[in-house]
């Protein structure tokens, strides 16, 4: 059965920094991994798709990486903004079975 | 393009009543994928429709049930409702299970 860990939890940084969220997940034979944002009690909006075939990924300030054989990803977020505030979800798929998601980060970007 | 839409956007029933929440999915789009979100928790898997068939399901009692219409529109049918469901339900479609998901932005049902 596949799990989605991501780490931290929680993170809070001034604006202007760059940082990193971490997702691992237990079965490697993923056909691709998608990262989310999710705003307090809305939907999720995609930020990025890897295909299993790829690396990486970027939109704008973001750049998404995939390890297929150590069973991780990171999402990279440059120069930080308030408005980047938000719950990041990481999800893969696998098998026969759609997304499964990690619990999310939920990142504070103070002014 | 219009994107995935969800009705209604708040929902309050009755313990024992019966919810029906529905999805239109993105033009083209023939998955279409349930989710719920219960607060503090992660979002579960709830059903895959697929061609008007149901594809795979979570790991949720039978009471929660749906189905797939001939345009790809869905609806999500939750029976003898349990103060437990109350949660935001979240839809979401795709041409197949791996292509990217795009979700709707979510039905808030609560029940008291």
């Amino acid at each position: 059965k596949q799990e989605v860990t991501q780490i931290p939890a929680a993170l809070s940084v001034p604006e202007g920094e760059n940082l990193v969220l971490n997702c691992s997940f237990t079965d490697s034979a993923i056909y691709n991994l998608q990262w989310f944002r999710q705003d307090p009690g809305k939907g999720l909006t995609s930020l990025l798709l890897i295909q299993s075939s790829q690396r990486e990924q970027t939109s704008g300030r973001l750049n998404a990486s995939l390890d297929k054989s150590s069973g991780r990803s990171t999402l990279y977020i440059a120069a930080s903004q308030p408005g980047d505030s938000a719950t990041y979800l990481c999800a893969v798929i696998s098998g026969n079975t759609p997304l499964v998601f990690g619990k999310g980060t939920r990142l504070s970007v103070i002014a | 393009e219009a994107g995935v839409t969800q009705s209604p956007t708040h929902l309050i029933k009755t313990r024992g009543q019966q919810a029906t929440l529905r999805c239109s999915p993105i033009s083209g789009h023939t998955s279409v994928y349930w989710y719920q979100q219960a607060l503090g928790l992660g979002l579960q898997f709830l059903l895959w429709y697929d061609e008007g068939e149901e594809r795979n399901r979570g790991n949720f009692p039978p009471r929660f049930s749906g189905r797939q219409f001939p345009n790809y529109s869905s609806e999500l049918n939750v029976n003898a409702l349990e103060l437990e469901d109350s949660a935001l339900y979240l839809c979401a479609s795709s041409l197949g299970l791996s292509f990217s998901y795009t979700f709707g932005s979510g039905t808030r049902l609560t029940v008291v």
